[in-house]
């Protein structure tokens, strides 16, 4: 079945550092690949996707690229600021009118000032 | 637009007892999906309701039921609560096409207890 790798954490950083969060996944079709954050004591916001392969999703500085030869969608931001502490969930999405999610465990990101 | 609300934010139940969580879609959204979130996992999918019906469904027992109702939104029920059912409830709102994939909108969630 479906399944999506990430990344352990936490993961901790100082503010204006580059950020790399690690995801593949396995699938048995040709999914549509996301990044979803979580604030504390809030849900999901969709924060980036990613719908074939080679597109490059990106929103609030941060990007990913959907790669089909390395089953990867890593997220990357540039300089990271207090702000984006959060945990990330990398998810997949299965064909057309599928619209169930599968989740990695997520990566907690702790940014000290 | 009020987005995906759900209710309660906060429940405490008994081992055995049951309960029901509440979804109100985004609003033009049709369909509605439930995500069980344990403390420290992902999401994990237990179904999704699509025309009042049950369209697809994740690997979770019996003792989780749901319902949608003719305005989108949706119940999920929960039999005989088990410690393990402890978790963050999501749902998530979406609107189906026939040829596109569409963004899901989650809700803040209900935070289950189990005592």
């Amino acid at each position: 079945g479906d399944s999506v790798t990430q990344m352990e954490g936490p993961v901790t950083l100082s503010e204006e550092a580059f950020l790399t969060i690690n995801c593949t996944y396995t699938a048995t079709g040709y999914p549509s690949l996301f990044w979803y954050v979580q604030y504390p004591g809030e849900g999901l916001q969709l924060l980036l996707k990613a719908t074939k392969a080679d597109d490059k999703g990106s929103n609030k500085g941060f990007e990913a690229t959907y790669r089909k030869e390395t089953t990867s969608f890593h997220l990357e931001k540039g300089s990271v600021q207090v702000s984006d502490s959060a945990v990330y969930f990398c998810a997949l999405r299965e064909n057309f009118g599928n619209e169930k999610l599968t989740f990695g465990t997520g990566t907690r990101l702790t940014i000290i000032p | 637009d009020a987005g995906v609300t759900q209710s309660p934010t906060h429940l405490i139940k008994t081992r055995g007892q049951q309960v029901t969580l509440r979804c109100s879609p985004k609003s033009g959204h049709d369909t509605v999906s439930w995500y069980q979130q344990a403390l420290g996992q992902g999401p994990q999918f237990i179904f999704q309701y699509y025309e009042e019906e049950e369209r697809q469904r994740g690997n979770f027992p019996d003792r989780f039921s749901g319902h949608q109702f003719p305005n989108y939104s949706s119940e999920l029920n929960v039999n005989a609560l088990w410690l393990g059912d402890s978790a963050l409830y999501l749902c998530a709102s979406s609107l189906v096409h026939t040829d596109t994939n569409t963004e899901a909108f989650f809700g803040q969630g209900t935070r289950l207890t189990v005592v």
